[in-house]
């Protein structure tokens, strides 16, 4: 089975560009989120999708970020524009969401951005 | 408000057992989670806790205490390449699609 898709790994850019990042789930997974990982420090939640609803967006800065869930499957997490403080890992993560279980998180390999 | 804390970082010796701990204040509880992660890498599960109690893995043991706000990770027999952060993370809703909230994550290093 295949795991949680991100693209891309790495992205350079100089501050005020735009940014995107692709996810894609596992199959099935309905819940994906969308966390923030700084150097030395745990995952931070931006953003949770129940299907294509965004269920918690309250840490997304929806100034400059954005998030979409097309069809409830692949997500896009866009930074416009970017600034310094925004280098970072953004890491994809998904769960079934439902059902009796331990609704672990499986997560992608993350988007490793550098803001110039 | 909500705080997970954990030691930032720990050195052990090949083959020796470290306990990771870690306390907890989040407005509801639903579980704790550990997940270990490899510099560069994705998290990956190692263990999960809703009731009281140790919980048994191979060379992993993750143990939770609700009224104590206190979870800890035990590992034995300890292999260099058990080197990585381990992540302690509460789930604070009262449905499996809750989310995590994690700890800054404790810096493993095995040493030979």
């Amino acid at each position: 089975e295949a795991g949680v898709v991100q693209s891309p790994r790495y992205k350079i850019i100089e501050k005020k560009q735009p940014v995107a990042f692709w996810c894609n789930p596992i199959s099935g997974h309905n819940t994906l989120y969308w966390y923030l990982q700084n150097l030395g420090q745990g995952p931070e939640l931006l953003i949770r999708y129940e299907n294509e609803e965004a269920v918690d967006d309250s840490q997304l800065p929806k100034d400059r970020f954005s998030a979409e869930r097309l069809k409830g499957v692949d997500s896009t997490l866009k930074i416009q524009p970017a600034e310094l403080g925004d280098s970072a890992v953004y890491l994809c993560a998904s769960s079934l969401g439902t059902g009796v279980y331990t609704g672990e998180l499986f997560f992608g390999e993350g988007s490793r951005l550098t803001v110039l | 408000g909500q705080n997970i804390d954990q030691p930032t970082e720990m050195t052990a010796t090949e083959g020796a057992i470290v306990q990771i701990n870690c306390t907890y204040q989040t407005s509801g509880f639903n579980g704790l989670f550990w997940y270990q992660q490899h510099a560069g890498e994705a998290p990956t599960f190692l263990s999960y806790n809703v009731l009281d109690g140790l919980e048994e893995k191979g060379r992993f043991s993750s143990f939770l205490s609700r009224s104590k706000g206190y979870s800890y990770l035990l590992l034995k027999e300890l292999q260099m390449k058990d080197s990585a952060s381990y992540l302690c993370a509460v789930r604070d809703q009262y449905n499996q699609g809750g989310k995590l909230i994690f700890g800054q994550g404790t810096e493993l290093s095995v040493k030979p």
